[in-house]
């Protein structure tokens, strides 16, 4: 299994620019999580989908972000206008639902954002 | 209001010795408690989890403690190694009733450094 995919794996844009990160969750994981990774912050869920519908986007900062999961195996992170506070590593993880138990969640490498 | 607060914020342990790490949690409907580690450039993964059922787990070196009238755990790695250097997260997850996956709360993170 590949594991997590993430792309791009860096990004350098400028101010006012949008920003679109991609996630393919592992194969057969129906829950999809994003992550924003910051030295202040640490990690913080910003949003996540069971069975491709949002459940919580209690996280997500601003109108400014937002998030899709057209299917089961693809996720776009959107920024809307892009600023410089948005500069962090974003992570987006996958898990598999079954019976009850929470799953371990799986994590891609990240997106390692810089908006100048 | 963080739910999930660690201890110390870094640490400097010598090769062969016990680092311990702390956590402690607000919500006492948090029943599952997993330790992630993380390497520079990668996304975290996970070490080891526990359920409030049981009041130590261990695996090879790595070894959680529960209390749970004191809402606390701890990550506890013996006969510590170069290799064991990275940066260790503690969570939580309530419990999920609908078979989805619940949300897990990460604590900030530590920096654990072993010395030769």
């Amino acid at each position: 299994d590949a594991g997590v995919i993430q792309s791009p794996r860096h990004e350098v844009t400028e101010m006012g620019q949008e920003v679109t990160l991609r996630c393919k969750p592992i194969s057969g994981h129906n829950s999809l999580f994003w992550y924003r990774q910051t030295m202040m912050r640490g990690l913080e869920l910003l949003i996540y989908f069971n069975n491709n519908v949002p459940i919580d986007d209690s996280g997500m900062p601003e109108d400014r972000f937002s998030a899709k999961m057209p299917n089961a195996s693809f996720s776009t992170l959107k920024i809307q206008p892009s600023e410089p506070r948005d500069s962090a590593v974003y992570f987006c993880a996958s898990s598999r639902a079954a019976g009850g138990l929470y799953n371990e969640q799986f994590f891609g490498p990240g997106t390692r954002l810089t908006v100048l | 209001q963080q739910q999930v607060k660690q201890s110390p914020q870094s640490l400097i342990v010598q090769k062969g010795g016990i680092s311990i790490i702390n956590c402690a949690y607000e919500n006492t409907a948090f029943d599952y408690f997993p330790w992630y580690q993380q390497f520079p450039g990668k996304g975290p993964a996970l070490l080891i989890a526990i359920r409030p059922d049981v009041s130590e787990k261990k695996e090879g070196r790595f070894t959680i403690s529960f209390n749970k009238s004191a809402k606390q755990f701890s990550l506890h790695i013996m006969d510590s190694q170069p290799g064991d250097s990275a940066t260790y997260f503690c969570a939580a997850s309530p419990p999920s009733y609908t078979g989805a996956n619940s949300k897990l709360t990460f604590g900030k993170g530590i920096t654990l450094s072993v010395r030769p």
